[in-house]
């Protein structure tokens, strides 16, 4: 079976820290999408980033980027600068290739501290 | 704005009771979903349309029922079978085709609760 697993339930870090979020997951395909989502307080689900497996190069989208180990079988999310407003719940998430289902973490919530 | 509307924001259901949760989205994607979010959980599937008049069930899909009559309309009732339908319900959508891995969007959600 597919899974994906997030091993920190929560964390807290102080405002304009780096924080690293950890993810593995489990596949036996080659090739595959990786997304963290995030759902801060007011519950919407807002997509901070994507990558594709059959690229080496990690994502970024400003203060987020990923450290993508495909061997390993990683996806971390890297928030530099960390804000006030990134305090949330993040899933990190795993889509086979060519299907439409999404496989979600249990959610890692962070804490930015003032 | 093109987006996901889901009403209502808050529902209530007496024992006993059907109630349906409402989704709309005007991105015209082919695709949309519902998920059930519990506290500690990350979320899960319950129901899942590639195509109007076409859906397959999620992981959870005992005690709902949708139905996928117009492109742009996902209905969710929780029928007296759900147990314990007590949840946070997120409606997602997303395009098909492509080299897939297509993010999915998603609504505001509905909490619904027991009364």
């Amino acid at each position: 079976a597919q899974t994906v697993t997030q091993s920190q339930p929560e964390m807290s870090v102080q405002e304009a820290e780096t924080v690293t979020l950890s993810c593995t997951y489990d596949t036996s395909e080659s090739n595959y999408y990786l997304f963290w989502y995030k759902q801060p307080p007011s519950r919407q689900m807002i997509l901070v980033i994507r990558q594709e497996a059959y690229k080496q190069q990690n994502a970024t989208e400003n203060r987020f980027s990923v450290n993508f180990q495909k061997a390993a079988k990683s996806f971390s999310l890297k928030i530099s600068d960390s804000q006030l407003g990134d305090t949330a719940m993040y899933f990190c998430a795993f889509v086979p290739n060519r299907d439409d289902k999404i496989i979600f973490g249990k959610g890692t919530r962070l804490h930015i501290l003032p | 704005d093109g987006g996901i509307t889901q009403s209502p924001k808050y529902l209530f259901r007496k024992e006993g009771q059907n109630v349906t949760l409402s989704c709309e989205q005007n991105l015209n994607h082919d695709a949309m979903y519902w998920y059930r979010q519990d506290p500690g959980q990350g979320l899960r599937l319950i129901y899942y349309s590639q195509i109007v008049n076409d859906f397959q069930k999620g992981d959870i899909a005992e005690g709902y029922s949708v139905s996928r009559e117009k492109k742009e309309s996902f209905p969710l009732t929780v029928t007296s079978a759900q147990k314990n339908p007590t949840a946070f319900y997120l409606c997602a959508s997303s395009i098909i085709g492509g080299q897939g891995g297509q993010p999915q969007h998603f609504g505001d959600g509905t909490r619904l609760s027991i009364l």
